[in-house]
C-alpha cells in the first residue's frame, strides 16, 4: 500500500543549480524519511524528520515537513553530477512498515 | 564492516525453477524486509520479519516464501508460482519494527527469468 508520492517524477538540472523534490502523503505520520538510490544499487538513508520538526538540515540537504498539508520537500543545494540518483520519501504505513513512493529521478548535468 | 549483504548480485534462471536469494545482516537488527522494485517503480513489500521464526506477508507475497531461522539471515525464495519474477530485489533491516528507525538496505539482487 503506497503512502507517499514524490513529485516531479523526473528532474534535469545543471551542476550548481538547486534541486527541489516534493513528497505528499495521505495519513498522519510521526516521521518521514528521505532515501537516495543510485542506479542499480540499494537505497541509502539521507535524513529523517519527525512530525514535531518543521525543517532539518544535513550538509547540502534541507528537508521541510508541513503536517497540515501532509507534504515534505527535499532541497539539494549546489547540485553536483554525483547527486544524480533517484530520491524516495518513506512514511510509516500499517504495522510501522516504511512505505515508499515511486521516487524522483534526478539528473545533474556537468 | 557492518551492513547488509545480498548475494548474488545477478541471477539468471529458467522459468519453472525455484530460486533463493540470500540476505545477511550483522547490524543486530530485529526487523528485516524484502522489497521488489520494477523499472521506474517504487518499492513493493514482499515479506517482513520482526523476530526469529516469525514473518508476515507484505503487499505482494504470492509466489514467494521466506524463512527467519537466524536473526542475521532472511532468505527469499522465488517460486515457480510467481508469474513475473524478473525484477530487482532489495533486502533491508531496521533496529525495530515499531519506533522511529532508519532502514538499511543491501545492494540488491537482479533476477532475470527466461
Amino acid at each position: 500500500s503506497q503512502q507517499g508520492e514524490e513529485d516531479p517524477q523526473a528532474l534535469s538540472i545543471q551542476e550548481g543549480e538547486n534541486a527541489t523534490m516534493n513528497c505528499s502523503y495521505k495519513t498522519s505520520i510521526n516521521n518521514l524519511q528521505w532515501y537516495r538510490q543510485n542506479s542499480g544499487r540499494g537505497l541509502v538513508h539521507l535524513i529523517l524528520i519527525r512530525s514535531n520538526e518543521r525543517e532539518k538540515h544535513s550538509g547540502r540537504l534541507r528537508v521541510t515537513l508541513d503536517t497540515s498539508k501532509k507534504s515534505s520537500s527535499l532541497l539539494i543545494t549546489a547540485s553536483r553530477a554525483a547527486d544524480t540518483a533517484s530520491y524516495f520519501c518513506a512514511t510509516p504505513g500499517g504495522s510501522y512498515i516504511p512505505t515508499f513512493g515511486r521516487g524522483t529521478s534526478l539528473i545533474v548535468h556537468p | 564492516d557492518g551492513g547488509i549483504t545480498q548475494s548474488p548480485k545477478y541471477l539468471f534462471r529458467k522459468e519453472g525453477q525455484n530460486v533463493t536469494l540470500s540476505c545477511e545482516q550483522n547490524l543486530n537488527h530485529d526487523a528485516m524486509y524484502w522489497y521488489r522494485q520494477d523499472p521506474g517503480q517504487g518499492l513493493r513489500l514482499i515479506y517482513y520479519s520482526q523476530i526469529v521464526n516469525d514473518f508476515q506477508k507484505g503487499d505482494i507475497a504470492e509466489g514467494y516464501s521466506v524463512s527467519r531461522e537466524k536473526k542475521e539471515s532472511f532468505p527469499l525464495t522465488v517460486t515457480s508460482a510467481q508469474k513475473n519474477p524478473t525484477a530487482f530485489y532489495l533486502c533491508a533491516s531496521r533496529a525495530g519494527l515499531a519506533g522511529i528507525y532508519e532502514q538499511y538496505f543491501g545492494p540488491g539482487t537482479r533476477l532475470t527469468v527466461t
